[in-house]
């Protein structure tokens, strides 16, 4: 069956560090890739994307993230960390033919200031 | 341009009563989705309607029932609310790419539900 993970639950950083949030897919046909960010109260709004390409993808908000097919994983990155990012992350793979996707479970972020 | 809008934001229900959340979107997408939200779980979807017309199940349909009414609106139906409905409830649409491929969902700001 098709699975999503975000091995971490919470992850703590200080202002300023950098960060990176892990994801890792289960099936193995090409999948389409997002990371979502949830402020408290909020919808969920997106990062960034990957379908195809160049494997390194940027996004809003000085987010990165990179696909490893090797690793079936995506990554998300940001060299440097503002309290304003505190928020909880999530990962959500799909599939063509599919017109849906599934999410992670969610990595929750804070930011000591 | 509202983006995605649900009704209620908030609503208490006794186990048994009945109830529709309503959802609409503004940017003529055709997907629809409606997905839980519990602590831990991440967000699971309910149901889904890839176009116009259509409707299928997600991870979790059962106590749950969907209407597609138009291009703009998708409803979730409570039959017989149960405790634990408990829940976060999100609406979202999307424009899906060629080929059903998944494309960015852009969500509602949700719904917060207990049935007691």
């Amino acid at each position: 069956a098709q699975s999503v993970t975000q091995p971490d639950i919470h992850i703590t950083v200080s202002e300023g560090a950098s960060l990176e949030l892990r994801c890792n897919y289960s099936y193995g046909a090409t999948p389409y890739l997002f990371w979502y960010v949830q402020s408290p109260g909020q919808g969920l709004q997106l990062l960034l994307k990957y379908f195809s390409g160049d494997t390194l993808v940027q996004g809003i908000k000085g987010f990165e993230a990179e696909f490893k097919r090797s690793q079936s994983s995506f990554n998300l990155r940001k060299p440097s960390v503002h309290w304003s990012d505190a928020a909880e992350y999530f990962c959500a793979v799909g599939y063509s033919g599919t017109y849906k996707y599934i999410f992670g479970t969610g990595t929750r972020l804070k930011v000591l200031a | 341009n509202a983006g995605v809008t649900q009704t209620p934001k908030f609503q208490v229900l006794k186990t048994g009563q009945s109830m529709t959340l309503q959802c609409a979107q503004d940017m003529n997408h055709n997907s629809m989705y409606w997905y839980r939200q519990d602590p831990g779980m991440g967000l699971r979807l309910i149901y889904y309607s890839a176009s116009e017309g259509t409707t299928d199940k997600g991870e979790v349909p059962n106590g749950y029932n969907v209407s597609r009414l138009n291009k703009r609106e998708f409803s979730l139906r409570l039959e017989s609310a149960a405790p634990s409905q408990t829940s976060v409830y999100f609406c979202a649409s999307s424009e899906a790419g060629g080929q059903g491929a998944p494309d960015t969902q852009y969500f509602g700001p949700g719904t917060r539900l207990t049935v007691l």
